[in-house]
């Protein structure tokens, strides 16, 4: 257990809908960073907040957002939601900010968009 | 239509056996790499992290190797086990500004030990 919790586990929803997907931290960390993984683009870094801000911005769709919380919990919405958004959507986080130092991954959400 | 998935190397050794996962990174101002192992149905987990100034990093039995002239990565398991069995992910960061953070993974290596 990597102290990093997300929710829900598994998420069936239909093209052109909205979800959002929440991520805690582990305690004591700032930074929570969101990934993407699929099975035709392997795993692929979305964003990354510190302390509520945001810090780097991957391939990320316009049509996702993502949110941390004074208490440093993230968010992540996906919306007008397409087949092809079906994948495992992953949160880790670290202490700093640098990316140096390990990223904890939480154990995923499965999306699945029908 | 029928996606079509990664086709991700594979390695199968037999347990007890030592097992070498090598990875080529792209980028060459990266500076920090570390090896992932995601089971099935899991998150990846953290198994070693090197930085460039090194060019080996030992922990309990992995060791990575670094060899940037080339850039190539390397994560050796000595003695692998039926619970190595997963699949390993390198992953790099590159130096500076905008790419805090920003991790690039490789497409990963199936890991298969048989008993």
């Amino acid at each position: 257990d990597s102290g990093v919790t997300q929710t829900p586990k598994h998420l069936i929803t239909a093209t052109g809908q909205r979800v959002t997907l929440r991520c805690s931290p582990r305690s004591g960390d700032l930074s929570v960073y969101w990934y993407q993984q699929s099975l035709d683009q392997g795993l692929q870094f979305l964003i990354h907040y510190y302390n509520g801000e945001e810090r780097a911005k991957g391939n990320i769709l316009e049509r996702f957002s993502a949110q941390q919380f004074p208490d440093l919990h993230s968010e992540l919405n996906l919306s007008s939601l397409e087949l092809g958004d079906s994948a495992l959507y992953f949160c880790a986080s670290s202490v700093g900010t640098s990316g140096i130092g390990t990223q904890y991954f939480g154990p995923g959400t499965r999306l699945t968009v029908l | 239509g029928e996606s079509v998935g990664l086709h991700l190397p594979t390695l199968s050794v037999q347990e007890g056996d030592n097992s070498i996962i090598n990875c080529a990174y792209s980028n060459s101002a990266s500076d920090y790499f570390i090896w992932y192992k995601q089971e099935s149905g899991k998150g990846p987990q953290f198994i070693i992290d090197i930085r460039s100034n090194m060019d080996k990093r030992q922990g309990q039995r992995v060791t990575v190797l670094l060899n940037k002239t080339v850039k190539h990565l390397s994560l050796q398991i000595a003695a692998t086990q039926p619970g190595d069995s997963a699949v390993y992910f390198c992953a790099e960061n590159p130096s500076g500004g905008t790419s805090y953070g920003k991790l690039t993974f490789g497409q990963g290596t199936i890991l298969t030990v048989h008993p």
